[in-house]
């Protein structure tokens, strides 16, 4: 069991706009940054967002983040199949003194 | 942007003690710009966070991993290493190492990753 609740699945059609949640606590996302990562399969993950909502160099501004409260969301604009892979959305949660992610979310792009 | 490498054994018996090294390349390991981490992902399953180290003193490790862990820096070979002891079957996982601009985020580098397969 996740300490951050994501969807495990979310779909959507080429071109269109999806949305990823991560909901927490006032123990991690409401006091501390967030960030988002991408796994496709095989693969190490890629950081695609951090401090809630900046993109690192080369992250296409398709992506973009936002935090409110105890939740977080990942968007996605102008859906490619390329962008089908698990997303992850992760922060440090001072109750555990620890990092933690969401259970991750697989993007199905159909 | 560092580059990083795992290595280690790829199969341990259970009881026994886990070990990694994570080689840095691109930069030197004496940084005070980075904590130096560890992440697991069980096969077929979601990310977890490990433990991580600043500066080769300040240490962070999950509460349920706490006992069994330590991360340390070498700083003569510009690597950091992870011992994970007493493992059992569910500490069978793909490792990365990493590195962060915060004790646990954003991580902003991943090794390739290793596959430890915990079994007799």
């Amino acid at each position: 069991q996740s300490v951050l609740t994501q969807p495990p699945s979310v779909s959507a059609a080429p071109g269109q706009r999806v949305t990823i949640s991560c909901s927490g606590s006032s123990s991690n996302i409401e006091n501390n940054l967030v960030s988002w990562y991408q796994q496709f399969p095989g693969t190490a993950p890629k950081l695609l967002i951090y401090e809630n909502r900046k993109r690192p160099s080369g992250i296409p501004d398709r992506f973009s983040g936002s935090a409110s409260g105890t939740s977080a969301t990942l968007g996605i604009t102008g859906l490619q199949t390329g962008d089908e892979a698990d997303y992850y959305c992760g922060t440090w949660d001072s109750s555990l003194s620890a990092g933690v992610f969401g259970g991750g979310t697989k993007l199905t792009v159909l | 942007q560092l580059q990083l490498q795992e290595s280690g054994p790829g199969l341990v018996k259970p009881s026994e003690t886990l070990s990694l090294t994570c080689s840095v390349s691109g930069g030197s390991i004496s940084t005070k710009s980075y904590y130096w981490g560890w992440i697991r992902q069980p096969p077929g399953k979601g990310l977890e966070w490990i433990g991580s180290m600043f500066y080769r003193r300040t240490t962070y490790h999950h509460p349920s991993l706490k006992s069994r862990i330590t991360i340390s820096v070498d700083t003569s070979k510009n690597q950091f290493s992870l011992k994970l002891r007493s493992v059992t079957a569910t500490d069978t996982a793909m490792y990365y190492c990493t590195t962060a601009y915060g004790s646990a985020h954003p991580i902003d580098s991943w090794g390739q990753g290793i596959l430890v397969t915990v079994s007799s």
